[in-house]
């Protein structure tokens, strides 16, 4: 079945240091993929998304690219800041039957980064 | 503001009782979803809903409950059923299709 494994955490961080927070996908046809951020208490907040092999989603100077041939979609981030302390969560939009769209996400298990002043 | 209200933010339950966890949405989104995250775990499907009067098991349905009554409302029970309920839930919706899923702010659920 479709799967999404995303890198073990925590990451920690100085501020102003490069992120790569590293996602792989396994999926039939061509899902829609996301990254989605959660500050502590909170519910999950759409980041970043690609639609399709190439995009780039691009959001608050976070950058992921929709690669088919690896099956990857890393966050990236050139300077990170404190304020950016949060668990990442990378997404795909499951395909039903005949390759539509169900509207299920299949999360990873969630990367924690702490960025250190 | 358009979005997701979930509410209680906190609920605690008593062993072998039921308890409704509230969603509510004012985006006129067609699809709601109820997901379940543990500690280290990623967000588990527990059930959705495409349109009004109808829903589905997600890969974690047992022990819980849905009705989709409105559009704008998909509430969750935890049923006695449920044997290990404590845990973050959270709401969303979308409109459907590919696109983004919009999340309410979560309840956290204890066991007394």
């Amino acid at each position: 079945g479709d799967s999404v494994t995303q890198m073990e955490g925590p990451v920690t961080l100085s501020e102003e240091a490069f992120l790569t927070i590293n996602c792989t996908y396994t999926a039939t046809g061509y899902p829609s993929l996301f990254w989605y951020v959660q500050y502590p208490g909170e519910g999950l907040q759409l980041l970043l998304k690609a639609t399709k092999a190439d995009d780039k989603g691009s959001n608050k100077g976070f950058e992921a690219t929709y690669r088919k041939e690896t099956t990857s979609f890393h966050l990236e981030k050139g300077s990170v800041q404190v304020s950016d302390s949060a668990v990442y969560f990378c997404a795909l939009s499951a395909l039903g039957n005949y390759g539509g769209a169900t509207n299920k996400l299949i999360f990873g298990t969630g990367t924690l980064l702490a960025v250190q002043p | 503001d358009g979005g997701i209200t979930q509410s209680p933010k906190y609920l605690f339950r008593k062993e072998g009782q039921n308890v409704t966890l509230s969603c509510e949405q004012n985006l006129n989104h067609d699809a709601m979803y109820w997901y379940r995250q543990d500690p280290g775990q990623g967000l588990r499907l527990i059930y959705y809903s495409q349109i009004v009067n109808d829903f589905q098991k997600g890969d974690i349905a047992e022990g819980y409950s849905v009705s989709r009554e409105k559009k704008e409302s998909f509430p969750l029970t935890v049923t006695s059923a449920q044997k290990n309920p404590t845990a973050f839930y959270l709401c969303a919706s979308s409109i459907g299709g590919y696109q983004p899923q919009h999340f309410g702010d979560g309840t956290r659920l204890s066991i007394l």
